[in-house]
């Protein structure tokens, strides 16, 4: 069963809207979330994250929600370039030093 | 700054044959963790250290699987009598607080 869940395999966008993605987990001792964007033939890149304790975190155009109740949470990229054109895939930890749990990804393309 | 490097970026192996994979990790980063991550799906934890210590080691799949950390910067991932099963993207991840994972461009093993 999977704990982190990224329901959308794919997402489109026009240039200069807003991307959202979004995450399902079920296991309540998460409490640490990151964003990674990832391109083809190379790693996943860290982008963001948020602790339990926040609901929002923003960085330049990324800002990540979390919602503890809904046990979900969303990355929203505005506005969205044809750069972002990548998978990003979801990933949760229980506390420090313990290993990731990733979703399977969402590829997200942004058309000019 | 030298991010995460492994080598080989590519290793194609015949049914049966030894591999071992290469990690080094930022400079200063004491926890380092590999994953495995299958075609389509997101990367899979396999084994943790802290140092050159082996915190945990619950994710790797078989015996054929053993991971070191002698001195405790680079690392190596060795699988033993390789299987089809076993191909997939090996990455290796280092991190200094134990939250924000930074992952390497990972070696893509192929059995043939």
């Amino acid at each position: 069963d999977q704990q982190v869940k990224q329901n959308s395999p794919s997402l489109s966008v026009q240039e200069g809207r807003i991307s959202i993605l979004n995450c399902d987990y079920t296991n309540s001792m998460f409490d640490y979330f990151l964003w990674y964007k990832k391109y083809p033939a190379e790693g996943p890149t860290f982008l963001i994250s948020i602790s339990s304790i926040k609901d929002k975190n923003e960085d330049g155009r990324f800002t990540v929600f979390l919602n503890k109740s809904a046990k979900h949470l969303s990355l929203h990229i505005v506005p969205s370039q044809p750069g972002d054109s990548a998978v990003y895939f979801c990933a949760a930890s229980a506390s420090g030093n313990t290993p990731l749990v990733f979703g399977k990804g969402t590829r997200l393309s942004v058309i000019a | 700054g030298a991010g995460v490097s492994q080598s080989p970026r590519y290793k194609v192996a015949k049914r049966g044959q030894d591999v071992a994979l290469r990690c080094d990790p930022i400079s200063g980063h004491v926890s380092l963790f590999w994953y495995q991550q299958a075609l389509g799906q997101g990367p899979e934890f396999l084994t943790y250290f802290q140092n050159e210590a082996q915190l945990d080691k619950s994710g790797l799949p078989s015996d054929r699987f053993f991971a070191e950390r002698p001195e405790g910067s680079v690392s190596t991932l060795k699988i033993q009598r390789t299987q089809q099963e076993d191909s997939a993207v090996y990455l290796c991840a280092s991190s200094l607080t134990g939250n924000e994972q930074y992952f390497g461009p990972g070696t893509r093993l192929t059995v043939t």
